[in-house]
């Protein structure tokens, strides 16, 4: 099946750093990626939806300046987590589509300290 | 709106059978999909059901009926390693995949 990696699957940082996250589509082009987060023992809630080449489309309540999110090819989105705080601190995890199949990413741990 | 309905908890013995229900509400709809994720590690696809009546994928069926709105999940032959939180999702087209809080499976000796 197809696959997505995404990169770092762990990352401590300092509040009020930034931390940047990768998610490549191995095997196959995505011009439209999603990035959810997930809090322990929850769903997976959407954040934004990245669109290759033009501005990524973000859910409500979601800051748009906090979570830079940039698709620059078909294969790769980032979302780079701005001036962290303790409370961003959260399992992000990123998919790709194809047809009514969603591959994931191996998903980042987040810690804020 | 959007929404799916699963019960948060479960608890079944090895070897039974277990299903998982999702009801859902939304105005368009494509199909019905479940993903299983072992605690710490990403969602992997289970099964898509787009039409009425049951998939079967070795000891995982899920079934969907269109006119209830309702679909299952139904695992055979309970192994220790099926211990999982399964989802519910649906799709309405390109959209997002919006999925459902979760059901916590337990999977006792």
């Amino acid at each position: 099946g197809a696959v997505v990696s995404q990169h770092p699957s762990w990352v401590i940082c300092k509040s009020g750093t930034s931390v940047k996250i990768e998610c490549r589509s191995l095997d196959f082009q995505a011009t439209t990626m999603f990035w959810y987060r997930q809090f322990p023992k929850q769903s997976l809630m959407l954040m934004a939806t990245s669109n290759e080449g033009s501005k990524a489309t973000y859910e409500q309540g979601v800051e748009k300046d906090k979570f830079l999110i940039n698709h620059a090819s078909l294969t790769l989105s980032t979302l780079t987590v701005t001036s962290a705080h303790p409370e961003d601190s959260s399992f992000y995890i990123c998919s790709a589509r194809i047809g009514p199949e969603a591959f994931f990413g191996q998903g980042t741990r987040l810690t804020v300290v | 709106g959007q929404s799916l309905e699963q019960p948060s908890e479960v608890t079944a013995v090895e070897g039974a059978i277990v299903q998982i229900n999702c009801t859902y509400q939304t105005s368009g709809f494509y199909g019905l999909s479940w993903y299983q994720q072992h605690d710490g590690g990403a969602p992997t696809f289970l099964s898509y059901n787009a039409l009425d009546g049951l998939e079967e994928t070795g000891r995982f069926s899920s079934f969907l009926s269109r006119s209830d709105s309702y679909g299952y999940l139904l695992l055979q032959e309970l192994q220790m390693k099926d211990s999982a939180s399964y989802f519910c999702a649906f799709n309405s087209g390109n959209t997002p995949l919006v999925f459902g809080k979760g059901t916590r499976l337990s999977v006792i000796a």
